[in-house]
């Protein structure tokens, strides 16, 4: 069965450090998604990305992060310079249509220190 | 806007009993709605959704999950727990309507099993 596969399933990256989270979505889906799950809270979205460009933003997805399909199977985020409040579990999503069940990967854990 | 509560961050059954997760929407327009289920250092996981037609819905491991519009309610039952369905257990709420795309996810609830 396809899945939504991540890496790495964990980093630790120094504050003010930039890091780029990889996923590679289901290969016949469109949209993709990320978002954060900040340990014991609630999961929480970030921003969707269709057609090569994002489609719907959070609030938390301010100008410190960015998202990018550079080639034709991966999907990545980027936070610039992160900061100690970054620390979380960031899923990623994949659905073939828009409101589509979304599937998503194992997720990366990010520790910021 | 779209929202989801879940009655009870926190729930034990004995295996064997009946496991009953609530989860109220609220959305102001037609809701898809599912139930996603969180091992401990995983994934989250599909159980079940609800798009349209029948309202009780037949989910994965035994789990099932009734939409009622009156009541904005999607609660997710299973007759006889199991150990192995000791998880984290998220309701969720999208749309096709209104532009929506992300999905919205509840608190969370920790279901417990005591053997």
């Amino acid at each position: 069965e396809p899945e939504v596969t991540q890496t790495p399933s964990h980093q630790v990256t120094q504050m003010g450090q930039e890091v780029i989270l990889r996923c590679v979505p289901i290969s016949n889906h469109l949209y993709f998604y990320w978002y954060r799950q900040i340990l014991g809270q609630k999961v929480e979205f970030l921003v969707s990305f269709y057609n090569n460009e994002i489609s719907e933003k959070s609030e938390i997805f301010d100008d410190q992060f960015s998202v990018e399909r550079p080639d034709g199977s991966n999907f990545t985020l980027k936070i610039r310079s992160t900061k100690l409040e970054d620390s979380a579990m960031y899923f990623c999503a994949s659905s073939a249509e828009r409101a589509e069940t979304q599937y998503f990967g194992p997720g990366t854990r990010l520790l910021v220190l | 806007a779209q929202s989801v509560t879940q009655l009870g961050s926190h729930v034990s059954v004995s295996e064997g009993a009946l496991v009953l997760l609530r989860c109220n929407y609220s959305s102001s327009v037609p809701p898809y709605l599912f139930w996603y289920v969180q091992y401990p250092n995983q994934g989250l996981q599909l159980l079940l959704k609800y798009t349209t037609g029948a309202t009780l819905v037949k989910g994965i491991n035994g789990f099932e999950a009734e939409f009622k519009k009156s009541e904005t309610s999607f609660h997710l039952t299973k007759p006889s727990a199991h150990m192995s369905d000791a998880a984290e257990y998220f309701c969720a709420v999208t749309s096709n309507s209104g532009g929506y795309q992300k999905v919205t996810f509840g608190t969370g609830t920790k279901l417990q099993v005591i053997p």
